[in-house]
């Protein structure tokens, strides 16, 4: 059964404060990873894809990395707006069925 | 590109009744859309997957009498909850899947049932 995990559970950043956030995985056949934001009520927001260890891509101040075991989210010089809750997903079958972690809770302080 | 829409954004019923979703993809043909239930504090929890003009795939121990699906276009799916009680409230919130692997969500459904 697929699993991931990701840590830290909550990070307070200061504003500009750079940091990373972990999703570890165990799947049978990985064909996709994949990170969103989520905001208090509202549903999930994509972020990236990535497909294969080494792939790497980068959005404004978020750049998402891969290798055979994790994927890393780092956040460069961070902003209030930032705050948000950032969920990993891995997905193994064809039907693109998405396995979540429990979330990263992000709060930036200005 | 690639909106999802959810409707009603937040409804409350009674006891018994039941309560339709909607769920639409603005801007695409979603191959595939999917329903999850998200408590507070916690993670998406995957419900059902359908796909147009088939019965939707549920996942272990979720009801498919109470939770019934309809898919019944590319761009339209509907969850309804059948004789909804108390436990029942929750955020649904649905994605679509429009041919790649990525899913675009919805805004979410809040639903409490007094």
């Amino acid at each position: 059964e697929d699993q991931v995990t990701q840590s830290p559970e909550a990070l307070r950043l200061q504003e500009g404060e750079s940091s990373s956030l972990n999703c570890s995985y165990t799947v049978s056949g990985l064909r996709g990873l994949f990170w969103y934001r989520q905001d208090p009520g509202k549903g999930p927001e994509f972020l990236f894809t990535l497909y294969s260890a080494g792939e790497e891509k980068e959005k404004e101040r978020l750049k998402a990395t891969l290798t055979k075991k994790e994927s890393f989210l780092h956040i460069t010089a961070p902003k209030p707006e930032d705050s948000a809750t950032y969920l990993c997903a891995v997905s193994s079958d064809s039907w693109g069925k998405l396995q979540f972690g429990a979330g990263t809770q992000v709060v930036v302080t200005p | 590109g690639a909106v999802v829409s959810q409707h009603p954004s937040w409804v409350i019923c009674k006891s018994g009744t039941s309560v339709k979703i909607e769920c639409r993809s603005l801007d695409f043909q979603a191959t595939t859309m999917f329903w999850y239930r998200q408590f507070p504090k916690q993670s998406l929890m995957l419900m059902a997957t359908s796909n147009e003009g088939s019965k939707a795939t549920y996942e272990q121990g979720v009801e498919k009498d109470k939770f019934l699906i309809n898919h019944a276009s590319l761009t339209l799916s509907t969850l309804t909850v059948t004789s909804a009680h108390p436990e029942d409230s929750s955020f649904y919130i649905c994605s679509a899947r429009r041919g790649g692997h990525e899913q675009y969500f919805g805004p979410g459904t809040r639903l409490t049932v007094t």
